[in-house]
């Protein structure tokens, strides 16, 4: 079982509506939490990291929100875009050795905004 | 901010022949760099990881002798899919570690590998 579940697969909206996105986790401990958009054919870029004593951090449109007691983080986009059709993906790492990889990435949401 | 390039974006090759992936760190040194596969709708696995001047790691169900890492330096790491099959077709990905505080890590923009 994945230790990072995202919901939903996918998601189609119209422009200007917004939109959350879910991501529960069950790894334990963890250092932080990231959220990252991929676009079709392109690398993930990240649009927000936060560690386990952060709560909420925002980037621009992008509003992600992290309950380390339920183990949920989500990601809120305001006032959506075409340009925001991409998939979105959380990983969670936990604390090892500088330069260690130990990410758990999510499976995605894959949103679509419509005209 | 750290900038990845992956080079390149899109690449079709014949089956048998081999294929090389670059991924260079732009404006830092990357002592490390991790290599990923990712099939369509599926989220990034990671296959193996490298660091300058040592033998990669390879993650378990991941052959070694097919797919060669090089970390020759601190700025560029090369992926090589040998004697590639068209299971190999696959979207491929590097990224780096460049923030040692929130172990920020940055992505190359990814290669599209397509064996016929």
């Amino acid at each position: 079982k994945n230790q990072v579940e995202q919901s939903p697969q996918s998601l189609i909206i119209l422009e200007g509506k917004n939109c959350t996105l879910q991501c529960n986790y069950t790894v334990s401990p963890f250092s932080n939490l990231r959220w990252y958009k991929q676009d079709t054919g392109r690398g993930p870029v990240s649009l927000t990291i936060m560690t386990f004593s952060e709560n909420t951090k925002s980037n621009g449109r992008y509003t992600a929100t992290l309950d380390a007691d339920t183990k949920q983080s989500s990601l809120h986009i305001t006032a959506s875009q075409l340009s925001d059709s991409a998939s979105y993906i959380c990983v969670v790492s936990v604390p090892v050795r500088s330069n260690n990889n130990d990410m758990r990435f999510g499976a995605g949401t894959r949103l679509t905004v419509k005209p | 901010g750290a900038v990845v390039s992956q080079h390149p974006s899109r690449v079709i090759c014949k089956s048998g022949t081999s294929v090389k992936i670059e991924c260079r760190s732009l404006d830092f040194q990357a002592t490390t760099m991790f290599w990923y596969r990712q099939f369509p709708k599926q989220s990034l696995m990671l296959m193996a990881t490298s660091n300058e001047g040592s033998k990669a790691t390879y993650e378990q169900g991941v052959e070694k002798d097919k797919f060669l890492i090089n970390h020759a330096s601190l700025t560029l790491s090369t992926l090589t899919v040998t004697s590639a099959h068209p299971e190999d077709s696959s979207f491929y990905i590097c990224s780096a570690p460049w923030d040692s505080v929130y172990y920020g890590y940055t992505f190359g923009s990814g290669t599209r590998l397509t064996v016929v």
